[in-house]
Parts: structure tokens; C-alpha cells; sequence
């Protein structure tokens, strides 16, 4: 089976700081997709950052880059200078290339204090 | 402006109502997604529908019955539903279904069953 943990409810960081929220997972497919997901108060949710696994190199979109450690399953998120607008709730999701159906860990509330 | 767009946006309906959630796309996907999301649990996919055809279907209760009508629209239709179903519903689309391709989400219809 294939799980999304993320282990941080609620993070709160500085406007301008920089912020990493966790995410681990577990599947025993080798070929598999990450992804990180915003959803600001409006509920739409929105794209952040992708990763694909077989690469090794960390995505980087702006101020949010990636660390990805396969080995340990990990995926996290940074967010450098963070800003107001940044205050959502962020998901982890897994795709893998055999179900291609998306796992989504159960979101940590990032606050941006001003 | 979203390429997914959900009405309405609440619902309050008592348990013996029939009502309907829409949702339409304008982004040329030819998959769409029912997901229930509720407080603390991770987003959890509910239908999947490829070029109109029902492709997963995640032991949702009878209550909730889907309908695609053409790639582009959705609708989840509902009766004699109970107090635990009340959540945020969000409908979304990808490009094609069996696919690592991001999904764009709708703003969800917030729904109070009575």
C-alpha cells in the first residue's frame, strides 16, 4: 500500500524567512511521481512544485525548491522569503506509475507572520 | 480564473434532499476527479472519469452517484445522505487519466448536511 505522511500540522514562520515542511512516504514501486500542492483559504488548489523520482537532481520552482532523499522517502518543501500570500494549506501527494492515483498526505497550515 | 469551476460554492441540505454538485472544465482534460476532502484526512478520490467513462470507482456509497455527460462537464449527484458526509467536495481534471500529469483543481463546494 501506498502512504503519504505528513507529520506537521500547522508551521508558522516570519514574512521573509524560510520555512521546510516535512513529507515522507512509503511505495514499493520504483518509478513514481511527487507532488506539492497549496490550498490558500479561496480552496482552490494549486500546483507548486513537482518531482519526478527517477531524477535526482531537486526541483526548484522560485522560492520553493525540494529535498528529495529517495532512499529515506522523504520529500520536502522549502520556502525561501516567505510571504503573506504563501499562508495555505500545503499537500504532499504520490503518484506511482503503476496506479497512477493520487495519494495526498493530510496537509500542514503554514501561518506567515507578518 | 480557474480552468475548473464548481457550483455552487455551499450547500446546506437536510438528509432526505436531492441535490446536485457541477462542475465544469475549460482546459480540454479529458479526465476528471470527484475527491471528498474533510477535516484532518487526507483528500480522498472518490470517482474517476476518462472521456466520460467511469474508470474508478472507490467504494463510495450508493448515495453519491456520479454523472459525466461530455469531457467537459461532471456532476455528483446526491440523496438521503448522512451528517458524516458533510465536507469540502472538489472536483478536478487532468489531461488524460493513467498519467503522472498535474491535476487543476476546482474552488470545491462546501456541503452541511442537516
Amino acid at each position: 500500500a501506498q502512504t503519504v505522511t505528513q507529520s506537521q500540522p500547522e508551521m508558522s514562520v516570519q514574512e521573509a524567512e524560510t520555512v521546510t515542511l516535512s513529507c515522507t512516504y512509503d511505495t514499493s514501486e520504483s518509478d513514481y511521481y511527487l507532488f506539492w500542492y497549496k490550498q490558500p483559504p479561496s480552496r482552490q488548489m494549486i500546483l507548486v512544485i513537482r518531482q519526478e523520482a527517477y531524477k535526482q537532481q531537486n526541483a526548484t520552482e522560485n522560492r520553493f525548491s525540494v529535498n528529495f532523499q529517495k532512499a529515506a522517502k522523504s520529500f520536502s518543501l522549502k520556502i525561501s522569503d516567505s510571504q503573506l500570500g504563501d499562508a495555505a494549506m500545503y499537500f504532499c501527494a504520490l503518484v506511482t506509475q503503476g496506479t497512477y492515483k493520487y495519494i495526498f498526505g493530510t496537509g500542514t497550515r503554514l501561518k506567515v507572520l507578518a | 480564473e480557474t480552468g475548473v469551476t464548481q457550483t455552487p460554492r455551499h450547500l446546506v441540505m437536510g438528509m432526505t434532499n436531492k441535490k446536485s454538485l457541477k462542475c465544469e472544465q475549460h482546459l480540454g482534460h479529458n479526465a476528471m476527479y470527484w475527491y471528498k476532502q474533510s477535516a484532518k484526512k487526507p483528500l480522498e478520490l472518490m470517482f474517476v472519469y476518462s472521456l466520460e467513462e467511469r474508470v474508478e470507482n472507490n467504494s463510495v456509497p450508493s448515495r453519491f452517484s456520479p454523472e459525466c455527460p461530455n469531457s467537459s462537464h461532471l456532476f455528483l449527484h446526491l440523496h438521503t445522505l448522512q451528517p458524516e458526509d458533510s465536507a469540502l467536495y472538489l472536483c478536478a481534471s487532468s489531461q488524460d487519466w493513467a498519467s503522472n500529469q498535474p491535476q487543476h483543481f476546482g474552488d470545491g463546494t462546501r456541503l452541511s448536511i442537516l
